[in-house]
Parts: C-alpha cells; structure tokens; sequence
C-alpha cells in the first residue's frame, strides 16, 4: 500500500527559530514530491520536487527532495508567527489515476512571539 | 488567472438529510477535478476524482456520489448523511495535458466545512 508519513506531527518553536520538516513515502511509480500550507482552510501549493538533490527555494522556505532514500525535507528558516500552519507533504504517481495525490498526515507547526 | 469556488463554506445538517456541495472553476479549461475529505487529526483522503463531463471516479466506497455536468463544475451528493460523514471537504483541480499528459500540481478551494449532527 502507498503511503507517505510526515513527522514530526507537531512542533512548537520560537519566532527567529529554524525548522525542518520531514516526509518521507513508500509507493509505487513516485513521480514527483508536493508540499502544501494549510492555515485556516485551503492547502496552498509550496514546492514541487521531481529530482534528486535539487533545492527549490522561495524566500526563507526551501525543500530538497532524496529518491534513494524516499524522503523530502522542507526547512524554514527565521520563522515568523506567520509561518504557523500545518504543512502537508503529497507524492504523486505516474500513471493509475490521473494526477492523483497520496497525503500525509500533516506537521502542525506553531511559532511563537 | 484561476480560480475555484467552492460554496457553502460552512453547513450542519441533520442525520439521514441530503446533501449537495458544488465546486466550480475559473479561468482554465478541461481541468482535472477531485473531492477530498479532511477528517480531523487524519490527512487529506480523495474521495472521487474526473478528468471530464460525465466521467467520475470513485475512490472510496462510501454513501456519497460526485457529478461533472459541466466542465468547470463538480458537485458532491449524498442521499441521507451519516455521522461519519463530517469533516471538512475540498475540492481542487489540476491542469489536464495533451496527449494524456497530466500533472501532479493541485489547487484546493476554499473548503466546506460539513456537521452532520
């Protein structure tokens, strides 16, 4: 069964702090790694990742992606309470259902003042 | 640019009532549309998804039902709702390629978020 599992599930630092995200995943026919932010409702796409060892930055967010070893990190530096959400990571697949998302459960980040 | 609404934003029903969320897009054609659940303390779970009018997928056998009557247009039905059945549900798209190209990107609407009590 594909799976993709987050951790940690949640996490409380303080604003200045850096943090890192972890997702890592075990599916059939990966083809590429999403993450989203989740403040009070809609997901908002952050990064998509299809090649290894390959940063994607924008602002104080960056992600890299390690298909050898099936995980994504996803850093924040210099957090600002702004930053609190929960931060979802999704694999999609090659092929079966058409662009299909498999989710994690979700890291449920809190920067404090 | 595109956008997607979803309506209503927010709904209690009773137990054993209907049910119709609509979800429409702006901006783009022939997209890729889904519905998923957020349960509380569980990840996002797709329910259905369609690739065009008329077309639907069903993900996870459950007591709900998804339309496309329109390109642009997805509606989630139910004919009597079940405790089970709360939670909050996102509809979101993705960009349909030629050739049967497709791609992972997804964008969420704003969510209803559904009490069944």
């Amino acid at each position: 069964e594909d799976k993709v599992v987050q951790s940690p599930l949640s996490l409380v630092v303080h604003e200045g702090d850096t943090v890192t995200l972890n997702c890592s995943y075990e599916v059939t026919n990966f083809r590429s790694l999403l993450w989203y932010k989740q403040e009070k409702k809609a997901p908002t796409f952050l990064f998509m990742l299809t090649s290894s060892g390959i940063e994607k930055k924008s602002g104080r967010l960056s992600s890299i992606l390690d298909k050898k070893e099936l995980f994504s990190i996803l850093n924040i530096t210099a957090t600002q309470t702004g930053d609190s959400a929960v931060y979802l990571c999704a694999v999609g697949l090659y092929g079966g259902s058409q662009g299909n998302l498999i989710f994690g459960k979700g890291t449920k980040l809190s920067v404090k003042p | 640019s595109q956008t997607i609404h979803q309506w209503p934003a927010t709904l209690v029903q009773p137990v054993g009532s209907p049910l119709s969320l609509e979800c429409t897009v702006e901006g783009t054609s022939n997209p890729n549309l889904y519905w998923y659940r957020q349960a509380a303390g569980r990840g996002l779970q797709l329910l259905f998804y369609s690739v065009g009018i008329g077309q639907i997928s069903s993900e996870v056998p459950q007591n709900l039902s998804a339309s496309r009557p329109q390109d642009r247009q997805f509606i989630l039905s139910s004919k009597k709702l079940l405790l089970s059945d709360s939670g909050f549900y996102l509809c979101a798209w993705s960009v349909r390629g030629l050739g049967g190209r497709h791609y992972n990107e997804q964008f969420f609407g704003p969510g209803t978020r559904l009490t069944v009590l």
